[in-house]
């Protein structure tokens, strides 16, 4: 089955500091990857897809790479805000109907 | 525009007990999906919607059902809660026509139920 993996502990930077977060998966290929932000006691909000022909995507302060032979994706937050403070997800698509896979979530806390 | 409402926010029930969470989306969109979360555990999927009328089972369907009546509504019902099933509910949509945003889910603000 499908398997995908996130850092598990929570990731603690200083401010203006860049954020990496990794996501790793087996046993699937998909034809896109997507990073969503989740705030405490809210829904998740997509910030970035990114194609398995693509292999970095910016979106201001955010970028994301994707590498399909090591079934790999980071996920970077230059010049980090504590604002940046959220648990940060990977989805992967399986396959029709836009269905996707989650991460468990890396929790990111960005400090002054 | 209000993108994904889910009703109720919180809701506390008995084992045994059954209830209906409801998921509206003024966007459109074909697809609607519902996910539970718990802690430690990705979003994962309980049933899915690729249009008005269809549902189909996703990843963890066992002891829910669903109805897709109309385009906008998406319902979820747990016929005789069980304290497994306390967990945060997620309705999202997507689907919509426009190239740029297709793939993407919006996800309502979720309901915490627990069973007790």
């Amino acid at each position: 089955s499908q398997k995908i993996e996130q850092n598990s502990e929570a990731l603690n930077i200083q401010e203006g500091k860049t954020a990496t977060l990794t996501c790793n998966y087996t046993n699937y290929s998909p034809a896109y990857l997507q990073w969503y932000r989740q705030d405490p006691g809210r829904g998740p909000v997509f910030l970035l897809l990114i194609r398995e022909n693509e292999k970095e995507k910016r979106k201001e302060r955010l970028k994301v790479t994707f590498d399909t032979t090591l079934k790999q994706s980071l996920f970077h937050i230059t010049a980090s805000q504590p604002a940046d403070s959220a648990t940060y997800l990977c989805a992967l698509d399986i396959g029709g109907y836009n269905k996707l896979i989650f991460g468990a979530g890396t929790r990111l806390a960005v400090h002054p | 525009n209000a993108g994904v409402t889910q009703t109720p926010k919180f809701r506390v029930l008995k084992t045994g007990q059954s209830m209906t969470l409801l998921c509206a989306q003024d966007m459109n969109h074909e697809y609607m999906y519902w996910y539970r979360q718990d802690p430690g555990m990705g979003l994962r999927l309980i049933h899915y919607s690729v249009g008005e009328g269809t549902t189909a089972k996703g990843e963890v369907p066992d002891g829910y059902n669903v109805s897709r009546l109309k385009k906008q509504n998406f319902l979820l019902g747990l016929e005789s809660a069980a304290p497994s099933q306390t967990s945060v509910y997620f309705c999202a949509s997507g689907g919509g026509v426009r190239l740029a945003t297709k793939n993407i889910q919006y996800f309502g603000a979720g309901t915490r139920l627990s069973v007790l």
